[in-house]
C-alpha cells in the first residue's frame, strides 16, 4: 500500500530554473495538497486541489504551478527557482476535505 | 487573518515524565483541530477534534478541544525516548479547504 509518493527526494537546483515535482496517491483521494516547511515556520499551504480538474491557492502560492488532470496526481512546479524557495516540500491528501490528511515523505529542495 | 500557536516552541524533558503541549487558534468558521506527530519524514495523523470538551485518547496520548478558549492540549503520560518529535497542530476552516498549521512543538525526551 504505497500511499502518498513524492518524487524526487532531494533536488539542487540553480536559480532561474524550472522543475516539477511529483506527487501521486492510490487511495482515491479527493482533496491534496502541497506545503512548504521551513524552520520555525511550520506547514504552510501553497496550493490545493478538491477533486481532478479543480485547483486553489493557498497561503504562499507565488513562483508555483498546479495542475490536477487525474484524480491520482497532483504536480507541483517551480517556474523560475529562486532561493527564498529552499524548502521541504510535502504532498497530502485525503478522501475528502474535512478528513485528516496523509503525507509523502517529502522533497528537499535546495536552489543555489 | 487566521492562526494557530502553538506552546511550548521547544521542550526537553526526562523519561517517564509527562507533558502538555498547548495549541490556540483564531480561525474563521472554525470545523476542526487536528494534531499531528513528526519525526524524521513525514507527519502523522493522531487526533481530530470538533467537539468542545470531549477527550480523544489513544494508549498515553490524550486530547481535548476547548471551544470557549479556542484552544487545545496534547497530553503524553509517561513519555518514552520514542515520543521525541515535533507536535504539529492544524485549524480547519468550513468552506475554505484550507489548513491552517502552528509553528510546532519540538519535544525531545531523554533516556
Amino acid at each position: 500500500n504505497a500511499g502518498v509518493t513524492q518524487t524526487p527526494k532531494f533536488q539542487v537546483l540553480k536559480t532561474g530554473q524550472s522543475m516539477t515535482l511529483q506527487c501521486a496517491q492510490d487511495m482515491n483521494h479527493e482533496y491534496m495538497s502541497w506545503y512548504r516547511q521551513d524552520p520555525g515556520m511550520g506547514l504552510r499551504l501553497i496550493h490545493y486541489s478538491v477533486g481532478a480538474g479543480i485547483t486553489d491557492q493557498g497561503e504562499v502560492p507565488n513562483g508555483y504551478n498546479v495542475s490536477r488532470s487525474t484524480t491520482e496526481d497532483f504536480p507541483l512546479r517551480l517556474l523560475s527557482a529562486a532561493p527564498s524557495q529552499t524548502s521541504v516540500y510535502f504532498c497530502a491528501s485525503s478522501r475528502r476535505s474535512s478528513q485528516p490528511q496523509h503525507f509523502g515523505d517529502g522533497t528537499r529542495l535546495s536552489i543555489l | 487573518e487566521d492562526k494557530v500557536v502553538q506552546s511550548p516552541l521547544s521542550l526537553v524533558v526526562h523519561e517517564g515524565d509527562t507533558v502538555t503541549l498547548n495549541c490556540s487558534y483564531e480561525v474563521t468558521n472554525f470545523r476542526s483541530l487536528l494534531w499531528y506527530k513528526q519525526e524524521k519524514k513525514a507527519p502523522t495523523f493522531l487526533f481530530m477534534l470538533t467537539s468542545s470538551g470531549i477527550e480523544k485518547k489513544s494508549g498515553r496520548l490524550s486530547s481535548i478541544l476547548d471551544k470557549k478558549e479556542l484552544s487545545s492540549i496534547l497530553n503524553i503520560t509517561a513519555t518514552q525516548t520514542g515520543d521525541s518529535a515535533i507536535y504539529l497542530c492544524a485549524g480547519d476552516t468550513s468552506g475554505t479547504y484550507k489548513y491552517i498549521f502552528g509553528t510546532g512543538t519540538r519535544l525531545k525526551v531523554l533516556a
